[in-house]
């Protein structure tokens, strides 16, 4: 079964600062997605970004990026030029290969409060 | 619109009430996945569904908890003799790939 930490239950940021979420999970899979999602308050989960595990190269969207240490297991989000817009609590969600094919479980997330 | 849609958006119950809940997936997603939601806390897995078949089923889901997706395309979720600590957001989610793209929720609050 996979576990998923993240350590920051709170953190803020000043806008255009840049912030950085932390996560940690356990899988015994080889093969699998991580995400970052985010959810505003009282609205629907977005996805973020996403990252293959097999890619070494770190992915990044826009303001967004991530640091991947497959060794170490670990999957931080950097948001750069924060944005009022991006309060929102975060979360980190691998998901599941072989015949849970596309399962995420997610951690217990961050809530993120930009202050102007 | 051509996000996930779930329908309804809110429902109060009392305790030993039947509900039922609708998901509307993207049409093209083969896969379709519920997960609870409970206060400050992160989604948990549920179900899936690739098609019409049901593949796998977590651990919370007691007997009480029924899904079905005939057909392949939309999708129920009935929870038989409501308790309080039912009380959650069910999101239910589709994907084709591997990005799962969720609706809006469903807030169950059990009296």
């Amino acid at each position: 079964a996979q576990t998923v930490t993240q350590s920051q239950p709170e953190m803020s940021v000043q806008e255009a600062e840049t912030v950085t979420l932390s996560c940690t999970y356990d899988t015994s899979e080889s093969d699998y997605y991580l995400f970052w999602y985010k959810q505003p308050p009282s609205r629907q989960m977005i996805l973020v970004i996403r990252q293959e595990a097999y890619k070494q190269q770190n992915a990044t969207e826009n303001r967004f990026s991530v640091n991947f240490q497959k060794a170490a297991k670990s999957f931080s989000l950097k948001i750069s030029d924060s944005q009022l817009g991006d309060a929102a609590m975060y979360f980190c969600a691998p998901n599941a290969g072989g015949t849970s094919y596309g399962k995420l479980t997610f951690g217990q997330g961050t809530i993120l409060t930009v202050h102007p | 619109d051509t996000g996930v849609s779930q329908d309804p958006r809110h429902k109060i119950t009392k305790r030993g009430q039947n509900v039922t809940f609708r998901c509307d997936p993207i049409s093209e997603h083969n896969r379709l996945y519920w997960y609870r939601q409970t206060l400050g806390q992160g989604p948990e897995f549920l179900t899936y569904f690739q098609n019409e078949a049901q593949l796998e089923k977590s651990r919370l889901l007691s007997d009480r908890f029924s899904a079905e997706r005939p057909k392949g395309s939309f999708s129920t979720l009935e929870i038989q003799r409501t308790e309080q600590g039912d009380s959650a957001m069910y999101l239910c989610a589709s994907s084709f790939g591997n990005e799962q793209f969720f609706g809006p929720g469903t807030r169950l609050t059990v009296l």
